[in-house]
C-alpha cells in the first residue's frame, strides 16, 4: 500500500497561496492521489484527486509531479475558512478502505 | 439537500447502555461507511457495506453491529458501551466500492459515555 508523508502544520497568511506538499514515493502506476480536508467538528470533505495530469476544480489545484512520487495542493487564495487539517491519501490498494493519516494542520492567519 | 446525515448529533450515556446511531444517504451511493475518530483526532474505518452486504469489519469488538436494512442506511449499534467508545463517529458513502468518485461523510455523532 502507497504510504504518504506529509508536513505536520504550516501556516498561510489570509490572500496567499497555500501550497500543501505530499510525498507519495512508493505510490503505483494506477494509484490515484486524493485530498481531503476537516474543519474542525465537521466531517471530512472531499477535495480533489489525480492520476498523473493536473487538476483543478472550484476548491483546489492538484500538481502531481511527473514520477507521481509527490503532489501539491493548491489552494489559490486562502481565506480564514480553509483553516483545517488537510489529508493526502492514495487508497486504491487499500481493500476500499480510506485510511487517514495525521494530515497538516494549515492556519490561514489574518 | 442531498447529503449524508446523522443522527444523533451527541449522545451522552452512562456505562453499560446500549445505544444506536442512525445514517442515511440520498445520494444513490452504493457503498456506506463508518468511521471512529477518537481524542487524538485519528480516523479509523470500522464497517463498510456495499449494496448492503458487510465488506470491511475491522477489528472492532463485537459490541458494534451494523445493520443495513437497504442501500441508503447504515445504522451503529453499540451493546454495553464503555468509558473507551468515547468518540466522533462519522459516517460516509461513497458511489462505488473504494471511493473511486471520493467519498461523502457525514457530520458527525459526538458520543460521550459517563
Amino acid at each position: 500500500d502507497a504510504k504518504t508523508t506529509q508536513p505536520p502544520s504550516m501556516d498561510c497568511a489570509e490572500g496567499r497561496a497555500a501550497n500543501l506538499p505530499c510525498n507519495h514515493s512508493t505510490i503505483s502506476g494506477n494509484e490515484y492521489v486524493y485530498w481531503y480536508r476537516q474543519i474542525h467538528s465537521q466531517g471530512p470533505q472531499y477535495i480533489i484527486h489525480g492520476l498523473k495530469n493536473n487538476e483543478t476544480n472550484e476548491m483546489a489545484s492538484l500538481i502531481i509531479t511527473e514520477d507521481r512520487k509527490s503532489s501539491t495542493l493548491i489552494l489559490p487564495h486562502a481565506t480564514l475558512r480553509d483553516t483545517a487539517v488537510y489529508y493526502c491519501i492514495v487508497p486504491y490498494n487499500q481493500g476500499g478502505k480510506l485510511i487517514f493519516g495525521q494530515g497538516t494542520e494549515l492556519s490561514v492567519k489574518p | 439537500d442531498t447529503a449524508v446525515s446523522q443522527t444523533p448529533k451527541y449522545l451522552v450515556t452512562q456505562m453499560g447502555n446500549d445505544k444506536s446511531i442512525k445514517c442515511e444517504q440520498n445520494l444513490g451511493h452504493d457503498t456506506m461507511y463508518w468511521y471512529k475518530q477518537d481524542s487524538k483526532k485519528f480516523l479509523k474505518i470500522m464497517f463498510s457495506y456495499n449494496n448492503k452486504e458487510l465488506i470491511i469489519n475491522e477489528t472492532v469488538p463485537n459490541r458494534f453491529s451494523p445493520k443495513s436494512p437497504d442501500k441508503a442506511h447504515l445504522n451503529l449499534h453499540i451493546n454495553s458501551l464503555e468509558l473507551g467508545d468515547s468518540a466522533v463517529y462519522f459516517c460516509a458513502s461513497s458511489q462505488d466500492f473504494g471511493g473511486r468518485y471520493g467519498y461523502t461523510f457525514g457530520s458527525g455523532t459526538r458520543l460521550t459515555v459517563v
